[in-house]
């Protein structure tokens, strides 16, 4: 599976859009791009995937870029209980073609008011 | 509904106890895992399994073990439990395919004195 490189942390203004980046260079064409949210010690809360058009749901959106080389998780309307650690990972089509879903070090979203 | 259901939730033991970690899931999924999260880190993956009798290791398997007998239950097992081990144990499920989003229980608290 694909490795994955996301910013350390980020602050985000309440209100404000944030816009998560992640890097996923050596990503193949069968592999999705998932972003999970982990807030505190909680079991991480799925958000949002999509292999190779963008995609929209009722909590984000994301960007993939043409070359499915990297891409952005979008909250377009940041409230204090979006500051979590946000993680982005891809994985293959079926997982009976590898299990190994890796997860990276996440970027660690403030929102402040 | 339950979801994805991890006993227990808090737990101390003991330098070379042994113990087993519950996760049971009633959504049918064929693929389970286990993942560690140690403070300040991410989350590793131990064990993950990609149906019924199948089972592989992940990133960090040492003093881990895993059966996977029936498509609901993916225990983990400590045989001799070490400081090290301390840590957060989050299961997680998902249908087989990759455009399916994992699913994570609301993980166990261990500590090994």
């Amino acid at each position: 599976d694909a490795k994955t490189t996301q910013p350390t942390s980020m602050d985000c203004a309440e209100g404000r859009a944030a816009n998560l980046p992640c890097n996923h260079s050596t990503i193949s064409g069968n592999e999705y791009v998932y972003w999970y949210r982990q807030i505190h010690s909680q079991g991480p809360q799925y958000i949002i995937h999509g292999l190779k058009n963008n995609e929209t749901n009722e909590m984000a959106s994301l960007i993939i870029t043409e070359d499915r080389k990297s891409s952005t998780l979008i909250l377009p309307h940041a409230t204090l209980r979006d500051t979590a650690v946000y993680y982005c990972i891809v994985r293959l089509l079926f997982y009976n073609q590898g299990g190994k879903l890796i997860f990276g070090q996440g970027t660690e979203l403030s929102v402040k008011p | 509904n339950a979801g994805v259901t991890q006993t227990p939730k808090f737990q101390v033991l003991k330098t070379g106890q042994s113990m087993t970690l519950q996760c049971a899931q009633d959504m049918n999924h064929e693929y389970m895992s286990w993942y560690r999260q140690d403070p300040g880190m991410g989350l590793r993956l131990i064990h993950y399994s990609v149906g019924a009798g199948i089972t592989d290791q992940g990133e960090v398997p040492n003093g881990y073990n895993v059966s996977r007998s029936t498509t609901e239950d993916f225990p983990l097992r400590l045989l001799s439990a070490a400081p090290s081990q301390t840590s957060v144990y989050f299961c997680a499920s998902s249908y087989t395919a990759g455009g399916s989003p994992l699913h994570f229980g609301n993980g166990t608290r261990l500590t090994v004195t």
